[in-house]
């Protein structure tokens, strides 16, 4: 299983609503990534986890909260999004935080 | 500090024509080189990669050498197909990995 399955592939939500996106991934991998991308733009990095543990935060606002619950999973917790937050959310692991990236399909998101 | 520098797009060629698809880095010592390839509606996977100085990363027909002294990592590829359209990403890991720096994508049409 070479693939990192993110849920839901579309997402639309309104400003007060509370959503997560879903990341699995059964590789092995021990760093795992959300990146943010708006379209024809290239992925900007959000967070990276490493053995489970927050080690990058790229100072994204608090309305966007990770969480690792065990070495496979990652999600994102949404809560009170913006317009400008509409984008494409692209979930990659690695084996280690030095190897290439594996991404996800990612979830188009769009905030009404 | 670390940078990526792409040609700009979109780039639209006729199929079976010559591609190349210019990169320049600026970065502190010699990191691994990425191309990355965005298919429309999907994620970005691993196209090829190097890792020292006149290493040629190949997969799928397209090539990259990774040249120190022009600090360059150009891709291209000898016959491109109407399959070949997609976004082409030029990235190198910055701080140990966890991170990627990207270009700024360059979009390729391929037309029958």
């Amino acid at each position: 299983d070479t693939e990192v399955t993110q849920t839901p592939k579309h997402l639309v939500m309104g400003m007060t609503n509370k959503k997560s996106l879903k990341c699995e991934q059964h590789m092995g991998h021990r760093a795992m990534y959300w990146y943010k991308q708006k379209a024809k733009k290239p992925p900007e990095l959000m967070f990276v986890y490493s053995y489970e543990k927050l080690s990058i935060n790229e100072s994204v606002p608090s309305r966007f909260s990770p969480e690792c619950p065990n070495s496979s999973l990652l999600n994102l917790h949404l809560h009170a999004l913006q317009p400008e937050d509409s984008a494409l959310y692209l979930c990659a692991s690695s084996l280690t935080r030095a190897e290439k990236l594996f991404f996800g399909s990612g979830t188009q998101l769009s905030v009404l | 500090g670390d940078s990526v520098t792409q040609m700009e797009g979109p780039v639209t060629l006729s199929e079976e024509a010559f591609l190349t698809i210019n990169c320049t880095y600026t970065a502190t010592g010699y990191p691994s080189l990425f191309w990355y390839v965005q298919y429309p509606g999907e994620g970005l996977q691993l196209l090829l990669k190097a890792t020292k100085a006149d290493d040629k990363g190949s997969n799928k027909g397209f090539e990259a050498t990774y040249r120190k002294e022009t600090t360059s990592f150009h891709l291209e590829k000898g016959s491109v197909q109407v399959s070949d359209s997609a976004v082409y990403f030029c990235a190198l890991p910055y701080n140990q990995g966890g991170k990627l720096i990207f270009g700024q994508g360059t979009e390729l049409s391929v037309k029958p």
